[in-house]
């Protein structure tokens, strides 16, 4: 069975910190992961990652995968009250010729303070 | 272009009843996703359907079931609910299915409230 496991589950830190989440995943045909942001309801995409070593950016969050080590981190740099979330990884599965939904992590729930 | 919707957003439920939980996709998107998230267990998922069709299905219960109209919309059931059940439905809709990842764009979720 498909794993993400995600760590920390929660964390708190200041305004102008800078975090880093992190994400090793288990799964038997691995061809990518996923990062989202969920605020309220509805998860937001953030990035996609297939090649090991390449740095994925967009703004002050970047992201990057170690198919070595079987892992992620997602870095936010100079975090704001605004980046306050649950940050999900997450592998698709694959059965047959196609991608059919998402294998999750439980989530880092950070939280920013002013 | 119209995100995924949802209906209805919150909902109450006993033990014992049935519920019809209801996702209308982005126009043109094909494959539609259904996730359960609890503070537990995290998002979960539960089954996703392709031209009608349900092409995998998630560790649930047969209480939990679905389907897919020609019209790309889709339907989610669960019967016999327990208290378990409460949780965030969330549907995620993309283009297809094929042998690349399609992002998905997820609707905003049903709150389901079991008594």
């Amino acid at each position: 069975e498909d794993k993400v496991v995600q760590s920390p589950l929660s964390l708190v830190v200041h305004e102008g910190d800078t975090v880093t989440l992190n994400c090793s995943y288990e799964v038997t045909n691995f061809r990518s992961l996923l990062w989202y942001k969920q605020e309220k309801k509805a998860p937001t995409f953030l990035f996609m990652l297939t090649s090991s070593g390449i740095e994925k950016k967009s703004g002050r969050l970047s992201s990057i995968l170690d198919k070595k080590e079987l892992s992620s981190i997602l870095n936010i740099t100079a975090t704001q009250t605004g980046d306050s979330a649950i940050y999900l990884c997450a592998v698709p599965r694959y059965s047959g010729g196609g991608a059919d939904g998402l294998t999750f992590g439980k989530g880092t729930h950070l939280i920013i303070q002013p | 272009k119209a995100g995924v919707t949802q209906t209805p957003r919150y909902l109450i439920k006993t033990r014992g009843q049935q519920v019809t939980l209801s996702c209308s996709p982005i126009s043109g998107h094909r494959s539609v996703s259904w996730y359960q998230q609890t503070p537990g267990q995290g998002l979960q998922f539960l089954f996703e359907y392709f031209s009608e069709t349900q092409r995998n299905k998630g560790n649930f219960p047969g209480r939990f079931s679905g389907r897919q109209f020609s019209n790309s919309r889709s339907e989610m059931n669960v019967s016999t609910l327990e208290l378990g059940d409460s949780a965030l439905y969330l549907c995620a809709s993309s283009y297809n299915s094929g042998p690349s990842y399609n992002e998905q764009f997820f609707g905003p979720g049903t709150r389901l409230t079991v008594l």
